[in-house]
């Protein structure tokens, strides 16, 4: 079955750097284009960062950009998020989500526990 | 950005109730909306794509509907398993998809 396994959160203080970790396995990661959702404590879902299902395509969210990079390694089965510069408001639990199409409506499927990220000095 | 306001915030309800949750976008955004249900310590779950389609496996008492800026999800008749969160999310803008602040429907 598809599952997505999130790691690498943690306490880190502000202006660090953190990379978390997406494993993806029971389904080929090639096809898909992937995100990074964050939520921070009683908020709802904020979108961060996608790339496509080549790593040809990236975007981000305007609160990360110059910050955060997303990346792929189709081969190891395995997204990441580079979080640097990190900030207080960048605490949120973060998930990775496979990226679905449905009659033309993209979808986010979560999969995955997420991993909390707490920015506190 | 794309904003999506959700009301109400928070609802009590019995078992057996129905419940109507309203989702509103600042502009048009068609029918590219979705609606997901959020559990304690869980990852939102998809319920409702494309304003009204029911995703594969949620029970037929979940039902949405609306198209441009209003949208509702409806549940016909509440179980004790329904009590959780929904968010609204708008894919109408690529690629700032955005979602709604939630609605937490609680035990009356």
């Amino acid at each position: 079955q598809v599952q997505l396994v999130e790691s690498g959160g943690g306490v880190v203080q502000p202006g660090r750097s953190l990379t978390l970790s997406c494993a993806a396995s029971g389904f080929t990661l090639s096809s898909y284009g992937m995100h990074w959702v964050r939520q921070a404590p009683g908020k709802g879902p904020e979108w961060v960062a996608s790339v496509s299902y080549d790593g040809s395509k990236k975007y981000y969210a305007d609160s990360v950009t110059g910050r955060f990079t997303i990346s792929r390694d189709n081969s190891k089965n395995t997204l990441w998020l580079q979080m640097s510069s990190l900030r207080a408001d960048d605490t949120a639990v973060y998930y990775c989500a496979q990226e679905g199409d449905y009659y033309g409506t993209l979808i986010f499927d979560f999969r995955g526990q997420g991993t909390l990220v707490t920015v506190s000095s | 950005d794309i904003q999506m306001t959700q009301s109400p915030s928070s609802l009590s309800a019995s078992v057996g109730d129905r419940v109507t949750i309203t989702c509103r976008a600042s502009q048009t955004i068609s029918r590219y909306l979705n609606w997901y249900q959020q559990k304690p310590g869980k990852a939102p779950k998809l319920l409702i794509y494309a304003a009204s389609n029911l995703q594969s496996g949620v029970p037929s008492r979940f039902s949405g509907s609306g198209s441009g800026t209003d949208f509702t999800l409806t549940i016909s008749s509440l179980l004790p398993e329904d009590f959780a969160t929904y968010y609204c999310q708008q894919s109408y803008s690529t690629p700032t998809w955005t979602f709604g602040q939630g609605t937490k429907v609680e035990i009356k």
